[in-house]
């Protein structure tokens, strides 16, 4: 597609429940990143995806943290037994090589 | 990991006036970029500048990067650039870390 696509753009969900989230990159783009935005933070890095090496995992928070990238393309950030500090913006870019070009985000809400 | 500093952290601008920002970090990179931030939460490239100095309409960045900082100017300030401004720095294209942002508010 033209830009970035993240489904849902918002989602509520009650404590302790699993929630999945995705990113649909630009075609082409190699390199797929997962960032989370907390309210009125800068970006906090996640999980990073680059063609069929392994992924950098370095930035999940914890291990109910999980991400896959199906063939290269689409892109799956999974969150277990949600915490209400899971609560946030979660952003996904995509890259050819050089400058990100970014999703609109889903915001997760925990209650 | 590289800290990324910038400046100042909140900024109100009349409509038609000119602004910096500034980012400094900590580290050597090859990687410096500028976005801004709407007010709905989308991100915006505005600039690929690991160095050297670079023009997009009103809007112009310059980094420095032997001495670790980069500048952004906006001239003749619109509402419409309102948002936050944020630097991101890293080696090669790979997990940039960003810094705190600026909030730039223009008023009419």
């Amino acid at each position: 597609g033209a830009g970035v696509s993240q489904s849902p753009s918002n989602k509520v969900t009650e404590k302790g429940k699993d929630v999945e989230l995705r990113c649909d990159p630009i075609s082409g783009h190699t390199a797929l990143y997962w960032y989370r935005q907390s309210l009125g933070q800068g970006l906090e890095f996640l999980i990073y995806f680059q063609g069929n090496s392994a992924p950098d995992k370095s930035g999940l928070p914890s291990d109910r943290f999980s991400a896959e990238r199906t063939g290269g393309s689409v892109s799956t950030l999974t969150i277990q037994r949600t915490q209400q500090e899971d609560s946030a913006v979660y952003l996904c870019a995509s890259s050819p090589g050089i400058g990100y070009t970014f999703g609109s985000g889903t915001r997760l809400t925990v209650v | 990991g590289i800290q990324v500093e910038q400046s100042p952290p909140d900024l109100i601008l009349q409509e038609g006036a000119n602004s910096t920002l500034r980012c400094n970090f900590s580290d050597s990179v090859n990687n410096l970029q500028w976005f801004h931030q709407n007010p709905w939460g989308q991100l915006i490239n505005l600039f690929y500048i690991p160095s050297g100095t670079k023009q997009n309409g009103r809007l112009s960045a310059t980094t420095v990067a032997t001495e670790r900082y980069s500048l952004l100017y906006i001239s003749s300030s619109q509402t419409t650039d309102s948002g936050v401004y944020f630097c991101a720095v890293g080696v090669g294209d790979y997990k940039l870390s960003f810094g705190a942002g600026t909030t730039v508010t223009v008023r009419a």
